[in-house]
């Protein structure tokens, strides 16, 4: 049964500094991860997308890695602002089958000033 | 804003009642997506409209029926819910099916 497992489930950080949200999947066969940022009452928005052949890739203060062999990524947020506040969600698609994504429970995030 | 528009924002119904949720795109997608999502759970596909197919999650009720009357619309119908139904309920629209999903505002829903 393909699954997206995120950890940690929360946390908390102090303004200004950097935090590694974390990715792992069994997803097989693996087409794409995306990360998708949704706060508080909205819906996700997209942070990245990642492929088979990427290992890292970066949307400003956001850089998402990708280990296709250890079925790992993550999200690491540099100078963390009271914005980034929200949950992290991490979506991993197969590339055959019904082609449906994996969503994970998400990381909530709360940056404190 | 994403360009994918959902309404109302906000629903309160009682079990015997019957409201439809409204969804639309401005983005010129050809696939769109109802998700439910409830507190601690990961977003749980409902329903997908594309010119490929249509496809269904045999899991969800069938009180709850969707519509789609053309590539820019979406409607989800609901009828005797039940409490556990209650919800955010999101709609996405992409261009192919399983291509990036642009997620609506999303319709919180109360069932009383």
């Amino acid at each position: 049964k393909n699954q997206v497992e995120q950890s940690p489930q929360s946390l908390i950080i102090l303004e200004g500094k950097n935090c590694t949200l974390q990715c792992n999947y069994t997803v097989s066969p693996f087409s794409n991860l995306r990360w998708y940022k949704q706060d508080t009452g909205r819906g996700p928005v997209s942070l990245t997308i990642m492929t088979f052949s990427e290992n890292t890739k970066s949307n400003g203060r956001y850089t998402a890695t990708l280990d296709a062999d250890t079925k790992q990524s993550s999200l690491h947020i540099t100078a963390s602002q009271l914005s980034d506040s929200a949950s992290y969600i991490c979506v991993v698609s197969p590339s055959g089958g019904s082609y449906i994504p994996t969503f994970g429970r998400g990381t909530s995030l709360i940056v404190h000033p | 804003e994403t360009g994918v528009t959902q309404t109302p924002r906000h629903l309160v119904m009682g079990m015997t009642n019957k409201k439809s949720l409204k969804c639309e795109q401005h983005l010129g997608h050809n696939a769109m997506y109802w998700y439910k999502q409830s507190a601690k759970k990961p977003l749980e596909l409902m329903f997908v409209y594309s010119l490929e197919e249509r496809v269904e999650n045999n899991s969800v009720p069938s009180r709850f029926s969707p519509e789609c009357p053309n590539s820019s619309h979406l409607f989800l119908h609901l009828h005797t819910l039940q409490p556990e139904d209650s919800a955010l309920y999101l709609c996405a629209s992409s261009h192919g099916q399983w291509g990036e999903a642009f997620f609506g505002q999303g319709t919180r829903l109360t069932v009383v």
